[in-house]
């Protein structure tokens, strides 16, 4: 799986729009963008993910460059409840089964 | 639909003493991973089940440590002979199929404690 490329850190505003940055720049035709956070102590979330073309659902929106070699994770509005560690994954889509490789994230702090 | 379910929350064991920990997946899911995160790390992944197979236990310590996904009833990560440097937080999560196509949830956790 490519490796990625994040910020160790990142604050916001409440009630602001929090643009998390991943870097993937040696990602394969054939490999997916995940994101997940995981906040205090508890188990990792899954926030979504993609191929090429931009995704959106209720968390979240998922802005894939056109080379693919860097996406950003977009919260609309971040609450304080937003504030976590932020890990962008990437996995080769075979039906091998794979594990997820998690680096060191971005830790989001959200701030009233 | 209930998500994945971990139990014991919390063990807390003795050295020397065996640590037995369950993992429920999400209905539907047969592919299980578990996955370890020592104090102030990065989650580390250890095993790959399937229904009644092992499929990937490439991060799996060769000593004490094994999986098992039986045809009925949770997957199950033993430790046996615990020591303190095995103190962590175990982390489980099921896929409806493997493959980077398909998104892994996860549980709350275990967390172990050993004195």
């Amino acid at each position: 799986d490519a490796k990625t490329t994040q910020p160790p850190s990142m604050d916001c505003a409440e009630g602001r729009a929090a643009n998390l940055p991943c870097n993937h720049s040696t990602i394969s035709g054939n490999e997916y963008v995940y994101w997940y956070r995981q906040i205090h102590s508890q188990g990792p979330q899954y926030i979504i993910h993609g191929l090429k073309n931009n995704e959106t659902n209720e968390m979240a929106s998922l802005i894939i460059t056109e080379d693919r070699k860097s996406s950003t994770l977009i919260l609309p509005h971040a609450t304080l409840r937003d504030t976590a560690v932020y890990y962008c994954i990437v996995r080769v889509a075979n039906n091998a089964g794979n594990m997820l490789t998690f680096g060191g994230g971005t830790r989001l702090m959200v701030k009233p | 639909n209930a998500g994945v379910m971990q139990n014991p929350r919390h063990l807390v064991r003795r050295r020397g003493q065996e640590a037995r920990l369950r993992c429920s997946p999400m209905k539907g899911h047969s592919h299980v991973y578990w996955y370890r995160q020592l104090p102030e790390e990065g989650l580390k992944f250890m095993v790959y089940l399937q229904k009644e197979n092992i499929i990937d236990e490439s991060g799996m310590p060769k000593e004490r440590f094994s999986a098992e996904f039986p045809k009925e009833g949770p997957s199950i990560l033993r430790i046996q002979q615990v020591v303190r440097g095995d103190s962590a937080a175990y982390f489980c999560a099921s896929s409806v199929a493997g493959g980077g196509r398909n998104e892994q949830f996860f549980g709350p956790g275990t967390r172990l404690t050993v004195l």
